[in-house]
């Protein structure tokens, strides 16, 4: 079955760019929609944006301007840049492959593990 | 945004009781609302989408109900696998977003 396997840092320094990539096991990229989402003790679960295979995407107006999602199709691959990161982006990062509402789901039904980053000096 | 706001924050029941969980949304979201479990240290794990589907091997005790702004998730006999925060998720805009969660106890 699919898998999510995300990779990247465990701490990062304040000012500067977060990035992690979520490599897709078990089945094709194509055709499906991926997202990232983060969860921290002060604000929950937040969805920081997708990327369809094709490339384009969409993001949380609270993140926009510091967050790049990109797919790299050759890989299976897709990966997340967050820039001039504060202590606030302290949190567990998750890929995960979200069901569209025209595919009747609207839910996200593969995850990956989790990742803990922490921001600090 | 929408805002998801789920009650209780935390419910303790014996097992084979029945639990109930509520979500409101801020505004009118049609069914579009999925349910997660998560356990500590674990991702979520989509149990309900669209308001009241089953996910794929999901045990048949985890039921969802509601439209427009009101929800509920119904656990109908609570089982000590059942220990885990539950969230609500709604799609019908973006930005998708979540509700603080329940934290579901066994007495």
């Amino acid at each position: 079955q699919v898998q999510l396997q995300e990779s990247g840092p465990g701490m990062v320094k304040p000012s500067e760019t977060l990035s992690f990539t979520c490599t897709v096991s078990g089945g094709s990229i194509s055709g499906y929609y991926w997202s990232w989402i983060r969860q921290s003790p002060g604000k929950g679960l937040e969805w920081i944006g997708y990327i369809y295979y094709t490339g384009s995407t969409d993001y949380n107006s609270s993140l926009k301007s510091r967050v790049t999602i990109s797919v790299d199709t050759s890989k299976n691959q897709f990966s997340l840049k967050l820039n001039s990161v504060t202590a606030a982006d302290t949190a567990v990062y998750y890929c995960a492959r979200w069901g569209t509402r025209s595919s009747g789901q609207g839910a996200f039904d593969i995850w990956g593990q989790g990742t803990m980053v922490t921001v600090s000096s | 945004d929408i805002q998801m706001t789920q009650s209780p924050s935390s419910v303790s029941a014996s097992v084979g009781d029945r639990v109930t969980i509520t979500c409101r949304a801020s505004q009118g979201i049609s069914s579009w609302l999925a349910w997660y479990q998560q356990k500590p240290g674990k991702a979520p794990k989509l149990l309900i989408y669209a308001a009241s589907s089953l996910q794929t091997g999901v045990p048949s005790r985890f039921s969802g109900s509601g439209s427009g702004t009101d929800f509920t998730l119904t656990i109908s006999s609570l089982q000590p696998e059942d220990c885990a925060t539950y969230f609500c998720q709604q799609a019908n805009s973006f930005p998708l977003t979540f509700g603080g969660g329940t934290k579901v106890e066994i007495k």
